[in-house]
């Protein structure tokens, strides 16, 4: 089974700076997915970006992008220029690739990151 | 459009008593899921429907049935409501893309308390 852990639990930034979140996963896969979910207090899922791993290039959305180190299983997402509307949590997800057995259909979470964006 | 849509949004609950969650997406996907969140604990995995006729268990299926009424539809029960059920429950769904899997499409969740 896969697991996705996330090392900080809580995490601080003033407005406009740049932050780093946590995420490392065990599998034995070669072909999968990553995510980053963000949840404001609002308790909606929303989508930050996204990973393919067989992509070697890192995935950028605006504000937001990923260091995906596919040998070391770590996929970590740096938020640029930080915003009051980035305070939220942060969770990595990972997901097997395709039709490929048990476990093929499953969206697997760590247990967050608490972001607090300080004005 | 609706995406994913979940009733009820909240619920209070006795414990022994029963309840079933809603949640019907409009998006045509083939996968749907349960979750429930708790504090410190992530997304747990309760059941999922890889397409329209089939379950399997996730993570924590205990305590929980399910069913795929048809594409749109999945359902979870709680038979006898436990306060450790106490929890924010997630439906999601996602299709199988022509080029592999896509990205999972949440709903607003419900809060359930059981006292």
């Amino acid at each position: 089974a896969q697991t996705v852990t996330q090392s900080q639990p809580e995490m601080s930034v003033q407005e406009a700076e740049t932050v780093t979140l946590s995420c490392t996963y065990d599998t034995s896969e070669n072909n999968y997915y990553l995510f980053w979910y963000k949840q404001p207090p609002s308790r909606q899922m929303i989508l930050v970006i996204r990973q393919e791993a067989y992509k070697q290039q890192n995935a950028t959305e605006n504000r937001f992008s990923v260091n995906f180190q596919k040998a070391a299983k770590s996929f970590s997402l740096k938020i640029s220029d930080s915003q009051l509307g980035d305070t939220a949590m942060y969770f990595c997800a990972f997901m097997k690739h395709g039709w490929s057995g048990a476990g093929s259909y499953q969206l697997t979470f760590g247990k967050g990151t608490k972001l607090s964006v300080i004005p | 459009n609706a995406g994913v849509t979940q009733t009820p949004k909240f619920q209070v609950l006795k414990t022994g008593q029963s309840m079933t969650l809603q949640c019907a997406q409009d998006m045509n996907h083939n996968s749907m899921y349960w979750y429930r969140q708790d504090p410190g604990m992530g997304l747990r995995l309760i059941y999922y429907s890889a397409s329209e006729g089939t379950t399997d268990k996730g993570e924590v299926p205990n305590g929980y049935n399910v069913s795929r009424l048809n594409k749109r539809e999945f359902s979870l029960r709680l038979e006898s409501a436990a306060p450790s059920q106490t929890s924010v429950y997630f439906c999601a769904s996602r299709a199988l893309g022509t080029y592999g899997d896509t990205e999972a499409f949440f709903g607003q969740g419900t809060r359930l308390t059981v006292v």
